[in-house]
């Protein structure tokens, strides 16, 4: 049980293109998702934190106009990387908090996106 | 000074052997501790949650919390080459607070 999904895996994009990623919880429902950013050797960043239904919460220094994250459904969040450029290139992971849970979170594979 | 302070490594220990993960933490808030295992390349797996202070055993894996000395640890036993990975303590007050992480400590078994 717990199994997140994130797609794609890998995507290269050119610089100036928008990029959109899916995290999906498979066998349970997830109120809340968030969203982190790891680079080499590093520890997960969070970018921003997704509830079903409302506006995601954005970490400070995240730019909300560039990373757009939509929470339509328990089972479905997705994070667009707008007008992509090479400094966005990263490994981006999700992970989603089951509904009712207070502090669990099950992580996606992550994403790894390189923009050219 | 960050919340969560964990070394970073690489620790390399030999096959067999007992390895030690430590993380310690500066908010008296975090109720909530879990270790993640995190592979090259891929998410973070969850390994192990404690609530509050005590231990916590699975398998070859032991979790340990001291809140009165914000120290968490993670032992485990028997150490295999495919436990080499990336390990990463987290935290978090409960009641829908995002969580702390280290910055993992980069484990290595060697045969």
């Amino acid at each position: 049980g717990a199994v997140v999904s994130q797609h794609p895996s890998r995507v290269i994009c050119k610089s100036g293109t928008s990029v959109k990623i899916e995290c999906r919880s498979l066998d349970f429902q997830a109120t809340t998702m968030f969203w982190y950013r790891q680079f080499p050797k590093q520890s997960l960043m969070l970018m921003a934190t997704s509830n079903e239904g409302s506006k995601a919460t954005y970490e400070q220094g995240v730019e909300k106009d560039k990373f757009l994250i939509n929470h339509a459904s328990l089972t479905l969040s997705t994070l667009t990387v707008t007008s992509a450029h090479p400094e966005d290139s990263s490994f981006y992971i999700c992970s989603a908090r089951e509904s009712g849970s207070n502090y669990e979170q099950y992580f996606g594979p992550g994403t790894r996106l390189t923009v050219t | 000074q960050k919340e969560v302070e964990q070394d970073p490594g690489p620790l390399s220990v030999p096959e067999g052997a007992i390895v030690s993960l430590n993380c310690t933490y500066s908010n008296s808030a975090f109720q909530y501790f879990m270790w993640y295992r995190q592979y090259s390349r891929k998410g973070p797996e969850l390994l192990m949650y404690t609530y509050s202070s005590g231990n916590k055993e699975d398998g070859r894996f032991t979790a340990q919390v001291d809140k009165s000395s914000k120290y968490i640890s993670l032992f485990i036993r028997d150490s295999q080459p495919s436990d080499s990975a990336t390990y990463l303590c987290a935290m978090t007050a409960g009641g829908g607070n995002k969580l702390t992480f280290g910055t993992g400590t980069q484990l290595k078994v060697e045969l």
